[in-house]
């Protein structure tokens, strides 16, 4: 079964700690995306990868094709940052309808940066 | 530029009870439309797609249809709500194209009472 496991479950941090969390999972896939989850609820999409390494503001993903596996990195994290992170991927495989297309996500990773 | 709206934001509904959910796609034309729906504790699950008018696939048998009445229109619903239905329902648009962004509702917290 094609699964995505994300570590840690929960990560509480100190105002302005280098944050990472971690994504893994077990096929190939032709796109990863990282999403944002509010408390109220709302999904954001911070990032959709394919290779290497992207950036926008305080916030990093990379990504390694070969050991499939990605990291979120947040740089002086704030408490603005307070958010479940999730990973989601896209596998790899023949267009057989939508269903290709579909994504599938991780549990997510319970960030809390405290002042 | 693209869009995507969905509502309510949150919702309390009794069991037995109807459930209408949702989503429209502003920007593009004939999008590959998503529910998902996270349990308590678990990832998001994929429920129904539709790849366009009165096309749709389940991915899971539940208690819940969808419906794509229209082309930007994707509606999830339940004729009778089961307290199992409690969860949060999400909407995406995912394009065709490879390597090309995933676009997300607000999503519907649910609690059937």
């Amino acid at each position: 079964k094609n699964e995505v496991e994300q570590s840690p479950q929960n990560l509480t941090a100190q105002e302005g700690e280098f944050i990472t969390i971690n994504c893994s999972y077990s096929v190939g896939i032709s796109a990863l995306h990282w999403l944002q989850q509010h408390p109220g609820g709302g999904i954001v999409s911070l990032f959709m990868l394919s290779s290497g390494k992207k950036k926008h503001g305080r916030l990093i993903a990379t990504i390694n094709i070969q050991e499939k596996h990605s990291s979120l990195h947040i740089t002086a994290s704030h408490p603005r940052d307070s958010a479940v992170y999730i990973c989601a991927v896209r596998w790899r495989g023949a267009y057989s309808g939508a269903g290709s297309y579909q994504l599938t996500f991780g549990k997510g990773t319970k960030l809390s940066v405290i002042p | 530029s693209q869009t995507i709206h969905q509502w309510p934001a949150t919702l309390v509904q009794p069991v037995g009870s109807p459930l209408s959910l949702e989503c429209t796609v502003e920007g593009t034309s004939n999008p590959n439309l998503y529910w998902y729906r996270q349990a308590a504790g678990r990832g998001l699950q994929l429920l129904f797609y539709s790849v366009g008018i009165g096309q749709i696939s389940s991915e899971v048998p539940q208690n819940l249809s969808a419906s794509r009445p229209q082309d930007r229109q994707f509606i999830l619903s339940s004729k009778k709500l089961l307290l199992s239905d409690s969860g949060f329902y999400l909407c995406a648009w995912i394009s065709g194209l490879l390597n090309t962004e995933a676009f997300f509702g607000q999503g519907t917290r649910l609690t059937v009472v």
